[in-house]
């Protein structure tokens, strides 16, 4: 069964950091990768989708990398504001349906 | 455009009552899914359908039940409640092509307690 792991559970950085947040999955056999936005108390938003067959994709100060043999995706955001501020979740597409394993989530505060 | 509508927002109910929550989408999107979120934790599959008529379970279905009578609607039903499904749901949807599935688009959520 496909594990999916996101270290650290939690982190604070100042305004102006780059962020970098990893996702580890067990599985290599994976559809696609993609990651998520969670506020309190709203739904999830997609952030970047990553297909099976590339290694990085972007959107504006968001970069995204996918290495299937080691296990792993980063999700990078550059120069960190206090509206980045949020639940960031790693989800790993395990089939053609749709279907998402789903990390814990990594809760990012950006205190100014 | 409204995306993923869930309701209710919140709902309490008792032990062994029965309830329906409901999820209907504007994005003509063939492929829709239910998933529940517990505190700290990821999400979990309860059910998914790949279109009008098809339904298949996820990896958590025990307790619930869907169906899929339009590419809109896709209702989850909760048949006597138990303090275990006390969670919050989410209902999502997400385009098809050739290539499979796409991004996935979220409701609010559905906050139930069961007491």
């Amino acid at each position: 069964k496909q594990e999916v792991t996101q270290i650290p559970a939690a982190l604070s950085v100042p305004e102006g950091e780059n962020l970098v947040l990893n996702c580890s999955f067990t599985d290599s056999a994976i559809y696609n990768l993609q990651w998520f936005r969670q506020d309190p108390g709203k739904g999830l938003t997609s952030l970047l989708l990553i297909q099976s067959s590339q290694r990085e994709q972007t959107s504006g100060r968001l970069n995204a990398s996918l290495d299937k043999s080691s296990g792993r995706s980063t999700l990078y955001i550059a120069a960190s504001q206090p509206g980045d501020s949020a639940t960031y979740l790693c989800a790993v597409g395990t089939d053609s349906w749709g279907k998402l394993q789903f990390g814990a989530g990594t809760q990012v505060v950006v205190t100014p | 455009n409204a995306g993923v509508t869930q309701t209710p927002k919140f709902r309490i109910l008792k032990i062994g009552q029965s309830m329906t929550l409901q999820c209907t989408q504007d994005m003509n999107h063939n492929y829709m899914y239910w998933y529940r979120q517990d505190p700290g934790m990821g999400l979990k599959l309860i059910y998914y359908s790949v279109g009008a008529g098809i339904t298949d379970k996820g990896e958590v279905p025990n307790g619930y039940n869907v169906s899929r009578s339009t590419t809109e609607d896709f209702p989850l039903r909760l048949e006597l409640a138990a303090p275990s499904q006390t969670s919050v749901y989410f209902c999502a949807s997400s385009y098809s092509n050739s290539g499979g599935a796409g991004e996935l688009f979220f409701g609010e959520g559905s906050r139930l307690t069961v007491l």
